[in-house]
């Protein structure tokens, strides 16, 4: 079993909808949850920050952590095709420095 | 954050010849990682470097085929020797901070 799990899609929505990327994990843990952003051909862009269980809102994102599930999420409320990229889940341990990716879900948004 | 700058951006190399990433960060840092990252696939460690130690590999990369120098706080080199077609990949500079990561915007790498 991968500690962390994602699925990889494709994802495809239409412009506007509220879009819901998950992940699950093994490692009880693990306490700093990161979602990033990759477009094609460019590094991974740091999205979203969470420490602990919680919820986190920027904008039209918002971060979800469950700990008690090891599950964590990102909505992304009225998608837009700027938003088709591939999100990439993230977590590591406190005191740690190995990060642990998911292996991404691409996203496309149709105008 | 951290502002991280790579270069060169793309290359294609020929198999057999190597290949000098650079990583220049905008602030000091303990710690700097090298990804690689194939298509298609997410993000794999090659190694953590420390500045005035060796680096650390991990399983299945190897300092003869993954030579890095940190030779101060902001600063480090990859380099990809005897390249082969496999090695073609994205490889990508990070540094953390509290315990998030932030990335280069990686280096495109075709071996031909």
């Amino acid at each position: 079993q991968k500690e962390v799990e994602q699925d990889p899609g494709p994802l495809s929505v239409p412009e506007g909808a509220i879009v819901s990327l998950n992940c699950t994990y093994s490692n009880s843990a693990f306490q700093y949850f990161m979602w990033y952003r990759q477009y094609s051909r460019k590094g991974p862009e740091l999205l979203m920050y969470t420490y602990s269980s919680g919820n986190k809102e920027d904008g039209r994102f918002t971060a979800q952590v469950d700990k008690s599930s090891k599950y964590i999420s990102l909505f992304i409320r009225d998608s837009q095709p700027s938003d088709s990229a591939t999100y990439l889940c993230a977590m590591s341990e406190t005191g740690g420095f190995k990060t642990i990716f998911g292996a991404g879900t691409r996203l496309f948004v149709k105008a | 954050s951290a502002v991280i700058s790579q270069k060169p951006s793309r290359d294609i190399c020929q198999r057999g010849t190597s290949l000098t990433i650079q990583c220049q960060v905008d602030s000091q840092v303990t710690m700097m990682f090298w990804y690689r990252q194939q298509p298609g696939q997410s993000l794999t460690l090659i190694a953590t470097a420390n500045q005035g130690s060796e680096a650390t590999y991990e399983s299945g990369f190897v300092i003869d085929k993954f030579p890095i120098s940190r030779p101060n706080l902001t600063f480090s080199t990859l380099t990809v020797s005897n390249m082969s077609p496999e090695d073609s990949s994205i490889y990508l500079c990070s540094v953390q901070g509290r315990g998030e990561q932030y990335f280069g915007p990686g280096t495109r790498l075709t071996v031909t």
